[in-house]
This record gives C-alpha cells, sequence and structure tokens, in this order.
C-alpha cells in the first residue's frame, strides 16, 4: 500500500478485556516497529521485527503485551488484561531497513475504561 | 532516564520568523538524527535528519545544526507559515548493524505560528 495502515483507529476497552491492534506495513518493507505515546508524550519504542523475526522486544512494558508478524507482514500487537495505564496511542512504522528513514501509521487510540 | 532531551516544550513565533527547537543527547553510540512532525490525530511525519559526520543539513526552510562535541543538535524553521503549526519531536537512534533500530525520542515541541 501506498502508506502504514493501522486498525482499527479508535478501541475503548474495559480494565481487564483483551485487545488487539493490527499494523499493514508499506508493501516490501523488511523493517517493522511498534511505538506507544502517552498523550503530550513522544513515542516510545515498544518491539521491532525485521521480516517474521522478532529482534527486540525491550520495550514492552510488561508480560501482557505480546506482538507477532508470523508471515512478515502485516503484525499484530496484543494486550490482554488491559489496564488503565494502557491507554496510549499505539503507533507502527516500516522502513526499507539499514539507514532508511520510518514511515509511521496515523495510530490506534486505545481508551481503557 | 531520559537519553534525548528536548527543549522548549512549546513555542509561539511570528509568522515569518525563525523557530528553533534544541535537543541534547547522552549516549555517544547514537548515529542518525532525524526530526519529526506531527499534526493532531497523525503519526509522526520524518521532516529532516542528520549524520553525525557533518554539521549542518538544509532542505527548503528546515535547517538541522549538530554539534557532536557538545552533543546537542537544533531544527531552525526559517520563514515559519502558520502550516508549520505542529508537534516537533527530534530524535536519535543508535545502529547496531543488525538491521533498522528503535527511535528514542524526545518529548516534543509544540510550535505555534501566529499569522
Amino acid at each position: 500500500g501506498a502508506g502504514v495502515s493501522q486498525s482499527p483507529r479508535y478501541k475503548v476497552a474495559k480494565r481487564g478485556q483483551d485487545v488487539a491492534l493490527r499494523c499493514d506495513p508499506i508493501s516490501g518493507h523488511v523493517s517493522l516497529f511498534w511505538y506507544q505515546q502517552a498523550l503530550g508524550q513522544g513515542p516510545e519504542f515498544l518491539t521491532y521485527f525485521q521480516n517474521e523475526a522478532q529482534l527486540d522486544k525491550s520495550g514492552l512494558p510488561s508480560d501482557r503485551f505480546f506482538a507477532e508478524r508470523p508471515e512478515g507482514s502485516v503484525s499484530t500487537l496484543k494486550i490482554q488484561r488491559t489496564q488503565q495505564e494502557d491507554s496510549a496511542v499505539y503507533l507502527c512504522a516500516s522502513s526499507q531497513g539499514g539507514h532508511y528513514g520510518y514511515t509511521f501509521g496515523s495510530g490506534t487510540r486505545l481508551t481503557v475504561v | 532516564q531520559q537519553q534525548v532531551k528536548q527543549s522548549p516544550q512549546s513555542l509561539i513565533v511570528q509568522k515569518g520568523g525563525i523557530s528553533i527547537i534544541n535537543c541534547a543527547y547522552e549516549n555517544t553510540a547514537f548515529d542518525y538524527f532525524p526530526w519529526y512532525q506531527q499534526f493532531p490525530g497523525k503519526g509522526p511525519a520524518l521532516l529532516i535528519a542528520i549524520r553525525p559526520d557533518v554539521s549542518e543539513k538544509k532542505e527548503g526552510r528546515f535547517t538541522i545544526s549538530f554539534n557532536k562535541s557538545a552533543k546537542q543538535f537544533s531544527l531552525h524553521i526559517m520563514d515559519s507559515q502558520p502550516g508549520d503549526s505542529a508537534t516537533y519531536f527530534c530524535a536519535a537512534r543508535e545502529y547496531s548493524g543488525g538491521g533498522a533500530d528503535g527511535l528514542t525520542f524526545g518529548k516534543g515541541t509544540h510550535l505555534i505560528i501566529q499569522p
């Protein structure tokens, strides 16, 4: 596609509910990143994939967060047993890799009530 | 520990003026310094980027100045326009050689250009 597509754009979850956030990267981009952006803050790194391999998950805040990219294209970020502190915009970015810049999607705004 | 410190938090500039946003970093292994522009409801968009082997990079009205010894870099927006009103983030990346690596972002600067 022409850009990075994320769905849903908005998600309201009750505390304790599981959620799944989807990212469609730019076709052919080998690198895929997930970031979390709290209100009024800069994005914070969560995890990184190169093709289907998850090479860095050091930013995932707890074991309730899980990401996958089984075929090296679409990625899903799953949050189990959501908490209020999980409320944020979740951004996905993709890149050709190496020293190329990243393209971000518009994000999914998650609100946990 | 905040690895990339950005200032000011907010900035108001008159149309036609120069907007200046500053960032400082600690990690000397950072090797790529991009600036992103973000409008409400949108993801960050790459504006301009620099590597530490040059001291300045200019693209249109946007210039990055880089001071390696001081571990500081700044964004200058010349002839600022109301359409430049947005939140700006500086970022830095430590390249490990295993592929593209995650960016460390500053906290952002909310820029308002007054007509």
